[in-house]
């Protein structure tokens, strides 16, 4: 069973990168079986996906934060990362990294957030 | 994007209950649906996926159907430790997007 652990870096400040990385048990990030994904939470509000990185090192990424995003692999420490540049108090949120598991049986494919992290919260201030 | 909206937004309830929480997505994705529950302090876990297959683990008290752009998750008999906050998911096309949320809370 997927495990999933996020760093803690805790306190970013207005307009600098927020780095956080998320360290994988019980499963490889080098596998095909999943996609890893970063998904956000504002204090109080709702779930935001942010992107997803195949083991290919394929991305996607919500096009709400698009040209500040960058999602990588790092196969040799079996995890995956999180930059999100230019930060601002909107971007204060839980954060989550997750595994994306799915099922292409019938031709088209269901993926889901199988497995979460237990969340990093970000604060974003001076 | 694709956009969910989720009703009630809150509802209490009493332990024994069956309860029904309904999703609408702004656009037909077929049954590209999933369903969370977060408690409080805690990450979100997958329920169901698929609108109607039954995560491994999940109590069989739960349930999902619909298709197209309606859908429920239904809780057939309502025990302590699923007061929580229930988040539709599409997986149709990304961005993939999830509902506001619906609390359920005791009476």
């Amino acid at each position: 069973q997927v495990q999933l652990q996020e760093s803690s870096p805790g306190l970013v400040k207005p307009s600098e990168t927020l780095s956080l990385s998320c360290t994988v048990s019980g499963g490889s990030v080098s596998s095909d079986n999943y996609y890893w994904s970063w998904i956000r939470q504002p204090p109080g509000k709702g779930l935001e996906w942010i992107g997803y990185i195949y083991y290919s090192g394929s991305t996607n990424y919500n096009p709400s934060l698009k040209n500040r995003v960058t999602i990588s692999l790092d196969t040799s420490k079996n995890r995956f990362s999180l930059k999100l540049s230019s930060v601002t108090t909107a971007d204060a949120a839980v954060y989550y990294c997750a595994s994306v598991g799915g099922d292409c049986s019938t031709g088209n494919c269901q993926n889901w957030f199988a497995a979460w992290g237990q969340g990093t919260l970000v604060t974003v201030s001076s | 994007d694709i956009q969910l909206t989720q009703s009630p937004s809150s509802l209490s309830a009493s332990v024994g209950d069956r309860c029904t929480i309904t999703c609408r997505a702004s656009q037909n994705i077929s049954n590209y649906l999933n369903w969370y529950q977060q408690k409080v302090g805690k990450a979100p876990k997958l329920l169901m996926y698929a609108a109607s297959s039954l995560q491994s683990g999940v109590p069989s008290r739960f349930s999902g159907s619909g298709s197209g752009t309606d859908f429920t998750l239904t809780l057939g008999s309502l025990q302590p430790e699923d007061f929580a906050t229930y988040y539709c998911q599409q997986s149709y096309s990304t961005p993939f997007t999830f509902g506001p949320g619906t609390k359920v809370d005791v009476k």
